[in-house]
């Protein structure tokens, strides 16, 4: 079944804390991007990679980290998250960028940081 | 930056209405997505409108896009309570060899039985 996963789900952290949100498809696609959704600000683009080893800024990328060492793993990094990171992430990939007939939505991951 | 705002901001229908939600944007674009979320969940791709078309189907769905107005509209015919969930726009805006996707803030639909 084609899907994009991501782990954890639901992560309860304290500020400071390094965490990893991994992100993973099984589509073989090029393009894959991080969001971050908040209520009335709707969803923001934090980082995108285009392919492996190729990653750029998107809207919002100030306090997270990715990388792309695979075509399949795009994992999001907060080395120092803060409170106002609180929030629900997406995963997201597509064919390729060129062509973003449809991006394909992982479950989120609901991210708490006291 | 928001491109797409999506209008009204919530909507309540009753189950076998049409529910007709709105999205504007700024600049030119090459495609319109729509995509539903269903409460918490991770969005579902709909349908997308090239810019060169002004309208498409899909099922239920019916989607036009106006590029003079700068304006899309998606209508879901009969709507079920199943259909109760955010909708949200998304332009696709070209810029050199990059493409962005760019999401609106979402419309708030509620189906009642």
């Amino acid at each position: 079944e084609a899907q994009v996963t991501q782990n954890p789900r639901y992560l309860i952290t304290v500020t400071g804390k390094k965490l990893t949100v991994t992100c993973s498809q099984n589509m073989n696609h090029e393009y894959m991007s991080w969001y971050r959704q908040d209520p009335g600000l709707g969803l923001r683009q934090i980082y995108y990679s285009m392919n492996v080893e190729v990653t750029d800024k998107g809207d919002v990328p100030e306090g997270y980290k990715v990388s792309r060492k695979e075509k399949r793993n795009f994992p999001l990094i907060l080395e120092s998250p803060s409170p106002n990171q609180t929030s629900l992430y997406f995963c997201a990939s597509s064919l390729t960028q060129l062509y973003q007939e449809t991006q394909y939505f992982g479950p989120g991951t609901r991210l708490l940081v006291l | 930056s928001q491109q797409g705002e999506e209008d009204p901001q919530a909507l309540s229908i009753q189950e076998g209405e049409n529910a007709t939600m709105n999205c504007s944007y700024k600049t030119s674009i090459n495609n319109l997505q729509w995509y539903r979320q269903n409460s918490g969940r991770g969005l579902v791709h709909l349908i997308l409108i090239r810019s060169n078309e002004r309208e498409k189907h899909s099922g239920r769905l019916r989607v036009t896009l106006d590029t003079s107005k700068k304006s899309s509209s998606l209508l879901i015919t009969a709507s079920r309570a199943a259909d109760t969930a955010s909708y949200f726009c998304a332009t696709d805006a070209r810029s050199g060899a990059n493409s962005k996707l760019t999401f609106g803030k979402g419309i708030t639909l509620s189906v009642r039985p």
